[in-house]
């Protein structure tokens, strides 16, 4: 057990529906990061928050938003679904805002979202 | 973003060392290099970072050329449980990390 804690494990749904996955990082961490995972595409670096504020944005579509909340917990937002969101959500989170110079992340298990 | 290059993927036999290498002959002076690895329906985890100089933990070695354009993670006895994709990343302070393809290890019985 990592200590990032990521639920649902898996979804499915249907295409034009939205979802809401969730992140609790582990204790002590201030930042969350999402990152999507598809076969073809690998990890893609979506959206980073620290302390409740959105610091950094990466791939992330018009479609999907984030926010943390003040208990430090994340949701990741997917609306308007289509098959080629079909992927694993990852969510990953650290103690400082950059991590450089420090372990880096701590990845949780992942919410693997099907959308048929 | 700083880019590295390694490997698409690699075979070891069990109980023996696996040298994977991993190019970046753009890396800056500030960027530090990460290891990251991923197990089978696991999210990645970290294996070992460094700087300028060479790197024990338990888990791995990682050794840092003189110039930093390249570096070579070292498992000393390659199990099972290491078949893995690896990732090689720089990271720069204000900079999040970009995975790239990584190599995959196929540890062989």
């Amino acid at each position: 057990d990592s200590g990032v804690t990521q639920t649902p494990k898996h979804l499915i749904t249907a295409t034009g529906q939205r979802v809401t996955l969730r992140c609790s990082p582990r204790s002590g961490d201030l930042s969350v990061y999402w990152y999507q995972q598809s076969l073809d595409q690998g990890l893609q670096f979506l959206i980073q928050y620290y302390n409740g504020e959105e610091r950094a944005k990466g791939n992330i579509l018009e479609r999907f938003s984030a926010q943390q909340f003040p208990d430090l917990h994340s949701e990741l937002n997917l609306s308007s679904l289509e098959l080629g969101d079909s992927a694993l959500y990852f969510c990953a989170s650290s103690a400082e805002r950059w991590v450089a110079e420090n372990y880096g992340y701590t990845f949780g298990s992942g919410t693997r979202l099907t959308v048929v | 973003d700083a880019k590295t290059t390694q490997p698409n993927s690699m075979e070891s036999n069990e109980e023996e060392p696996v040298h994977l290498p991993c190019n970046h002959s753009t890396i800056s002076g500030t960027d530090y290099i990460h290891w990251y690895r991923q197990l089978p329906s696991q999210g990645p985890e970290y294996v070992i970072h460094g700087l300028t100089s060479n790197v024990n933990n338990r888990m791995a070695s990682l050794a840092i050329a003189e110039d930093r354009k390249s570096s070579t993670l070292i498992l000393h006895r390659a199990t099972l449980r290491d078949a893995a994709v690896y990732y090689c990343i720089l990271s720069a302070y204000g900079q999040n990390f970009v995975f790239g393809p990584g190599t995959r290890l196929s540890v062989l019985p």
